[in-house]
């Protein structure tokens, strides 16, 4: 497609299962990024890809979250044994250079 | 430590007026920003961006502003709009882009 694509638009989990949520970043992209929205706040940052590799995964909250990025393109954001403060958007970006371009995101919520 | 700043959560302006929306940084070794507008249950798009060799850059009714020396940029809209309502990001373009905490414009007639 011509857009980032994520899946699913909207999760519902209970508490203490994994969760998948899944990145397709624009063609020939080589940069993906997973940020955060938790209600009223801003963009947090969670980790980046470069290719296949994750030079900066700083903003990952803690080791129940995990990411990987297979062939430079789809990407997979893994929340393990899911907590009520994991509900959020997650929003993928991807990018060839300056700026990026967003996916219409996920909606987590953990019951 | 927030090193890209939004300190207006919140601004309200009539149709027709101008909007400026304000963003501080703290990292002077920073050389482009953006800003995104955001609307509710979509990700954010890409706005209008400026880099550091320049003090303004102009699109349409959209205008950004740098001063480097104050480490501050403003985003002013004219004339503001009723579509022009939604949550409005800078960021500054690193390895990765960091946002600040969003102003929640109202653009009301």
């Amino acid at each position: 497609g011509a857009g980032v694509s994520q899946s699913p638009s909207n999760k519902v989990t209970e508490k203490g299962k994994d969760v998948e949520l899944r990145c397709d970043p624009i063609s020939g992209h080589t940069a993906l990024y997973w940020y955060r929205q938790s209600l009223g706040q801003g963009l947090e940052f969670l980790i980046y890809f470069q290719g296949n590799s994750a030079p900066d995964k700083s903003g990952l909250p803690s080791d129940r979250f995990s990411a990987e990025r297979t062939g430079g393109s789809v990407s997979t954001l893994t929340i393990q044994r899911t907590q009520q403060e994991d509900s959020a958007v997650y929003l993928c970006a991807s990018s060839l250079g300056s700026g990026a371009f967003f996916g219409q995101g996920t909606r987590l919520t953990v019951v | 430590d927030q090193q890209v700043k939004q300190n207006s959560p919140s601004l309200s302006v009539q149709e027709g007026r101008i909007s400026i929306l304000n963003c501080d940084y703290t990292n002077s070794m920073f050389d482009y920003f953006l800003w995104y507008k955001k609307y509710p249950a979509e990700g954010p798009t890409f706005l209008i961006s400026i880099s550091s060799i320049k003090d303004k850059n102009e699109d349409g009714r959209f205008t950004v502003f740098l001063n480097k020396s104050a480490k501050h940029l403003s985003l002013h809209i004219v004339p503001s709009q009723p579509g022009d309502s939604a949550v409005y990001f800078c960021a500054a373009d690193t390895d990765k882009l960091i946002f600040g905490t969003g102003t929640r414009l109202q653009v009301f007639p």
